[in-house]
């Protein structure tokens, strides 16, 4: 079936680096994707999201980057830092169907100090 | 600024009782969600409210009832709780959902389940 889903489930980096969170989508009616960061015992916190007719947005510290040729999503976080670590999620708003979000299952980031 | 509130935050029940899980936002958004999370997994939807009055099913709805109260609230009512519902439920809101605008969902810090 159709869905969002990442490559990597865990991501390990060094603070200060840069991370790039991958994630694939199936449907080519979806016009909307958002990325979450979810921390351990609290719910999803909203990021950054973009629209279909965009190719790249910009936040504080943020960019996501939509491929709508090849599916791909991605979240590019600039000098990481130990705050950054939790579990990210990117998820999409399909044109058709069902009123709602499908998430993907979610990569963990890790930054080593 | 509450945002999504959920209560309670835990709870454990036993296999065939009843409980509801509360939601209330106080951003004035038009759609309301219930989510379940289990480990490992990202979030699957089980009700949603797309405006005050409706409701509808999502994925994963068998076991689950809901009640769009008035605009501020969303219940979730598991009538004969089962093992399998043993999860973490999230409940969002946003100011307009699916086609008729895009527009983020917003989360309350979840009520963590367990069912024996």
């Amino acid at each position: 079936g159709e869905s969002v889903g990442l490559h990597l489930p865990t991501l390990s980096v060094q603070e200060g680096d840069n991370s790039i969170i991958n994630c694939a989508y199936s449907n080519s009616a979806s016009d909307y994707f958002i990325w979450y960061k979810q921390e351990s015992g609290k719910g999803p916190q909203f990021i950054i999201d973009i629209r279909s007719n965009m190719d790249k947005r910009q936040g504080q510290r943020v960019t996501v980057l939509l491929n709508k040729t090849v599916k791909h999503l991605s979240l590019q976080i600039a000098a990481t830092q130990p705050g950054d670590s939790a579990v990210y999620f990117c998820a999409e708003n399909r044109r058709t169907g069902r009123r709602a979000l499908t998430f993907g299952s979610g990569t963990r980031l890790q930054v080593q100090p | 600024n509450a945002g999504v509130t959920q209560t309670p935050k835990f709870q454990v029940l036993k296999t065939g009782q009843s409980m509801t899980l509360q939601c209330a936002q106080d951003m004035n958004h038009n759609s309301m969600y219930w989510y379940r999370q289990d480990p490992g997994m990202g979030l699957r939807l089980i009700y949603y409210s797309a405006s005050e009055g409706t409701t509808d099913k999502g994925e994963v709805p068998n076991g689950y009832n809901v009640s769009r109260l008035n605009k501020r609230e969303f219940s979730l009512r598991l009538e004969s709780a089962a093992p399998s519902q043993t999860s973490v439920y999230f409940c969002a809101s946003s100011e307009v959902g699916g086609t008729g605008g895009n527009q983020p969902q917003h989360f309350g810090d979840g009520t963590r389940l367990s069912i024996l």
